[in-house]
């Protein structure tokens, strides 16, 4: 129940497309659902985050949606560029302190 | 801002040495620091939760003893590795939460060899 489960393992996008990245989870008690990026030997980044009294929120190219009742959220990267070739892991927290629980993480490739 | 800086980034040992990693929150206090651990192309596995002036709360399988944490004030953490091996090579990050919000900052990694 604790776990946040998240696909595709590896994705490939032409530069200009659209990357999806999708996350499920099982708990109601999560919160907080962030979005990280990861270069290669980097520690991870915060991308963009939501609560889940919001159903999309967008920041630039990356927007998350949001579907309570499935208990799913997903990653959206308009445009994709090769400099968003990355890993990305979604993540969730069930309370304010306690530590995020991170799906296993999605390869991102964006060829030019 | 909200900045989490790791000391040292690259870290090469012999085994049965002890090894010290460093997490600063630069310019955040943070009542809670995080530890993880990354082995190549995995996910982050939570290894202790870390709150300034207490104990830290080390998660189920993770040794206490081996992997001795220290929350001394609100913008540092330390991690000591004891007795290294082998097997304790790995990419280890920090990462510190303001405490007034949600978001939790990384820390760009330590990559620990044990020889």
């Amino acid at each position: 129940q604790q776990q946040v489960k998240q696909s595709p393992q590896s994705l490939i996008v032409q530069k200009g497309g659209i990357s999806i990245i999708n996350c499920a989870y099982e708990n109601t008690a999560f919160d907080y659902f962030p979005w990280y990026q990861q270069f290669p030997g980097k520690g991870p980044a915060l991308l963009i985050a939501i609560r889940p009294d919001v159903s999309e929120k967008k920041e630039g190219r990356f927007t998350i949606s949001f579907n309570k009742s499935a208990k799913q959220f997903s990653l959206h990267i308009m445009d994709s560029q090769p400099g968003d070739s990355a890993t990305y892991f979604c993540a969730a927290r069930n309370q304010a302190g306690t530590a995020l629980i991170f799906g296993k993480g999605t390869t991102l490739s964006v060829s030019s | 801002g909200a900045v989490v800086s790791q000391h040292p980034s690259r870290v090469i040992c012999k085994s049965g040495t002890s090894v010290k990693i460093e997490c600063r929150s630069l310019d955040f206090q943070a009542t809670t620091m995080f530890w993880y651990r990354q082995f190549p192309k995995q996910s982050l596995m939570l290894m202790a939760t870390s709150n300034e002036g207490s104990k830290a709360t080390y998660e189920q399988g993770v040794e206490k003893d081996k992997f001795l944490i220290n929350h001394a004030s609100l913008t540092l953490s330390t991690l000591t590795v004891t007795s290294a091996h082998p097997e304790d090579s790995s990419f280890y990050i920090c990462s510190a939460r303001l405490w007034t919000a949600n978001e939790q900052f990384f820390g760009p990694g330590t990559r620990l060899t044990v020889l």
